[in-house]
């Protein structure tokens, strides 16, 4: 049982440059989550998804895209880096209703130059 | 707007010493409070508080919430260097995403 596995843990890119964060849980969790969190600063709420097919907004979802077209997956684009995308992403994942146990991935270091 | 607010920013003790961090919260549909303990990779979770005046334990750490006063506080006894971490409080609420809303850490570093 993997949980919640995150692709790439480390990226460097330049400006301007998209690129695709992974995430697929085995979990068969309905609930799933992008964070971002910023140096010294708690995590912030990118994206989240209910259940497949269906994507909502979280607090800071400007200049990222989501998809979840399947229960396991749901990969976080960024279509054109910037240097304020500089951060460190965390998925995260929950089955409803089971208390709020929440399952992070590792963690990937994204730096924009 | 929602608020989860963690205090001290950062703290420095010695080994054996008790901190107590806290955190205080402005949310709608309140359903849990959360602690986590994250050193330099993703958050480990602690504890999960529902009911006031309930203190949850766990070894030499423990917490409390106060849903009257819309607080909580995570106490560490006799500090190791190892309680060295970024301790994070996050609400859940009621909402149909399930989503947590964090607190911007209470980074503790204990010197031996």
């Amino acid at each position: 049982n993997a949980g919640v596995t995150q692709t790439p843990k480390f990226r460097i890119l330049k400006i301007g440059q998209s690129m695709t964060l992974q995430c697929t849980q085995d979990m068969n969790h309905n609930y799933m989550y992008w964070y971002r969190q910023d140096p010294g600063m708690g995590l912030k709420l990118i994206y989240y998804s209910v259940g497949a097919g269906i994507t909502d907004k979280g607090e800071v979802p400007n200049g990222y895209n989501v998809s979840r077209s399947t229960t396991e997956d749901f990969p976080l684009r960024l279509e054109l880096a910037a240097p304020s995308q500089t951060s460190v992403y965390f998925c995260a994942s929950i089955f409803g209703g089971a208390g709020n146990t929440i399952y992070f991935g590792e963690g990937s270091w994204l730096t924009v130059v | 707007e929602d608020k989860v607010v963690q205090s001290p920013l950062s703290l420095v003790v010695h080994e054996g010493d008790t901190v107590t961090l806290n955190c205080s919260y402005e949310v709608t549909n309140f359903r849990s409070l959360l602690w986590y303990k994250q050193e330099k990779k993703a958050p480990t979770f602690l504890f999960m508080l529902t009911s006031s005046g309930i203190e949850k334990k766990s070894g030499r750490l423990s917490s409390i919430l106060d849903k009257k006063e819309l607080f909580s506080i995570l106490n560490i006894t006799a500090t190791q260097t190892g309680d060295s971490a970024v301790y994070l409080c996050a609400v859940g609420r009621n909402n149909a995403g399930n989503m947590l809303t964090f607190g911007g850490g209470t980074r503790l570093m204990v010197k031996p």
